[in-house]
C-alpha cells in the first residue's frame, strides 16, 4: 500500500496570505489528523476528520481550518498567515473509527512565512 | 489532560552500545502509548505501540519498550545501536475518553539521538 502523501512538500508564503495543504491517506483509512511541528512548541494537534466530519480540534485559532472529502483526502487551510505559522505540518491517517488507533504520518509540508 | 515527558533532550551513544530513552506519561486511565522516530526533514515513523496485554512490546528495527504502570513510564530500549539509528525519537499517548480524544496524540518534546562510530 502507498503511504500517506502530502502536497506540496515545501511552500513559501508572505504574511497575510492564505495557504492550503493537501493530504492523501493510506487507502482504506478514513481518519486524518493534522499536526503542527515547530522547534519551540514541538508537535501539536490541530484537528481530526473522520468520514468528512471534524471530530476533534486542538487549541489553535480559527485561522486554521480543514475539511475532508468523500475519498478521505483532507485539506487544511491557514488564512491571514503570520510569521509564527512557519512550521512543518504533518498529517496522519488511521484505520480506526474508535478513538485510538496507530497513526501513520506523511512526510510533511514545510511552510515558511516571510 | 494527558501529558508526556521525555526527560532527555539529547543522548549520545557509541555504535554497538545499548540504548534506553525515557518516557513518562500522565493520564488517569490506561493509556495507549507509542514511540515514533523522525529523521531530519522527514515525517514520523511508528516504531511500536502499547494498547494492552504484555507490558514488553517489540517493534521494528530491533526496538522494544516496556510499560510500567507503577512508574507511569514507557521506556524505549535497543540492545545494540547502529549508526543509522541517529534521529529524533518521540513518545506519544492517545486517550480512550470519547469525543474529546478522537485522533489526537499528545507527544513528548522528543529526544535527539547521536551515534558515535
Amino acid at each position: 500500500k502507498a503511504g500517506v502523501t502530502q502536497t506540496p512538500r515545501y511552500l513559501i508564503k508572505t504574511r497575510g496570505q492564505q495557504v492550503t495543504l493537501s493530504c492523501s491517506p493510506i487507502s482504506g483509512h478514513r481518519s486524518v489528523s493534522w499536526y503542527q511541528q515547530t522547534p519551540g512548541q514541538g508537535l501539536q494537534f490541530l484537528f481530526e476528520y473522520f468520514s468528512e466530519t471534524q471530530r476533534n480540534k486542538g487549541n489553535f485559532p480559527g485561522r486554521f481550518s480543514g475539511r475532508q472529502f468523500s475519498n478521505s483526502r483532507s485539506e487544511m487551510n491557514v488564512s491571514t498567515l503570520e510569521l509564527g505559522d512557519s512550521a512543518l505540518y504533518l498529517c496522519a491517517s488511521s484505520a480506526g473509527s474508535s478513538t485510538v488507533y496507530e497513526q501513520y504520518f506523511g512526510p510533511g509540508t514545510r511552510l515558511t512565512v516571510t | 489532560a494527558q501529558s508526556v515527558t521525555q526527560p532527555d533532550i539529547h543522548i549520545t551513544v557509541s555504535e554497538g552500545a545499548s540504548l534506553e530513552l525515557r518516557c513518562n506519561y500522565s493520564y488517569g486511565a490506561t493509556p495507549y502509548l507509542f514511540w515514533y522516530v523522525q529523521s531530519p526533514g522527514q515525517g514520523l515513523q511508528l516504531l511500536l505501540k502499547y494498547f494492552s496485554g504484555d507490558t514488553l512490546v517489540q517493534g521494528i528495527k530491533g526496538f522494544e519498550a516496556e510499560f510500567k504502570r507503577s512508574q507511569s513510564s514507557f521506556n524505549l530500549r535497543k540492545p545494540s545501536v547502529h549508526w543509522s539509528d541517529a534521529a529524533e525519537y518521540f513518545c506519544a499517548v492517545g486517550a480512550q475518553i470519547g469525543g474529546t480524544s478522537y485522533g489526537k496524540l499528545t507527544f513528548g518534546q522528543g529526544t535527539i539521538l547521536t551515534v558515535h562510530p
